[in-house]
């Protein structure tokens, strides 16, 4: 069954706090992705590993922003002293490729 | 970078009426266009997609067509049903980056009855 679960759907933070979202794969995956949305706009992409290689980070992706995925299966995305501006939908995704890539439900991030 | 470009943003239509959506793209390297869904607070949904070797695919309603020369690609939804109302974006990935998916800024489309 394909399928990912994103843990918290919501998450609600004071500006300057740290915040972690985990992603995972119900199934094994090569291919993972994290994806931000903003509100009115498509999906922009974050990062992306192969495994647990993680082979590209987007300039979107600044020095507070961590990913990793230790063991090619699960992944986690750190925001480090949050912003406003990071307040957006975080979106996991599996495949892709050249194939679906299949999204989670998100984490809708609010930074107050 | 690749940039797509997506267009009308917003799309009004009567049920039973067929709906078009516009995309173009500027990388050449670019050979895999999925078009998603996307309801109001869930994940976006593959709808159909397209690879570069092919020029036109059909699914019951909805149907893509692929000019790669001009480097546009569109979608086509026949018959609209008010359940048809979403937002719905495009996008374009090479396996040269990684399979990234590079989206459009979506359209919104409302069925009325």
């Amino acid at each position: 069954d394909t399928g990912v679960s994103q843990d918290p759907r919501h998450k609600i933070t004071k500006r300057g706090q740290n915040v972690t979202f985990r992603c995972d794969p119900i199934s094994e995956h090569n291919r993972l992705y994290w994806y931000r949305q903003t509100l009115g706009q498509g999906p922009e992409f974050l990062t992306y590993f192969q495994n647990e290689a993680q082979l590209e980070k987007s300039r979107l992706l600044s020095d507070r922003f961590s990913a990793e995925r230790p063991k090619g299966s699960f992944s986690t995305l750190e925001i480090q002293r949050t912003e406003q501006g990071d307040s957006a939908m975080y979106l996991c995704a599996i495949g892709g490729g050249g194939t679906e890539a299949f999204f989670g439900q998100g984490t809708r991030l609010t930074v107050v | 970078g690749e940039n797509v470009e997506q267009h009308p943003s917003t799309l009004s239509v009567q049920e039973g009426d067929s709906a078009v959506i516009k995309c173009t793209y500027s990388d050449s390297a670019s050979n895999y266009f999925p078009w998603y869904k996307q309801e109001l607070g869930k994940r976006p949904q593959l709808i159909i997609d397209i690879r570069s070797n092919v020029g036109e695919k059909k699914d019951q309603r909805i149907a893509v067509t692929l000019n790669k020369t001009a480097k546009h690609f569109s979608l086509h939804i026949t018959e609209t049903q008010p359940e048809d109302s979403a937002v719905y974006f495009c996008a374009a990935s090479s396996t040269d980056s990684w399979g990234k998916l590079q989206f459009g800024a979506g359209t919104q489309v409302v069925v009325t009855p």
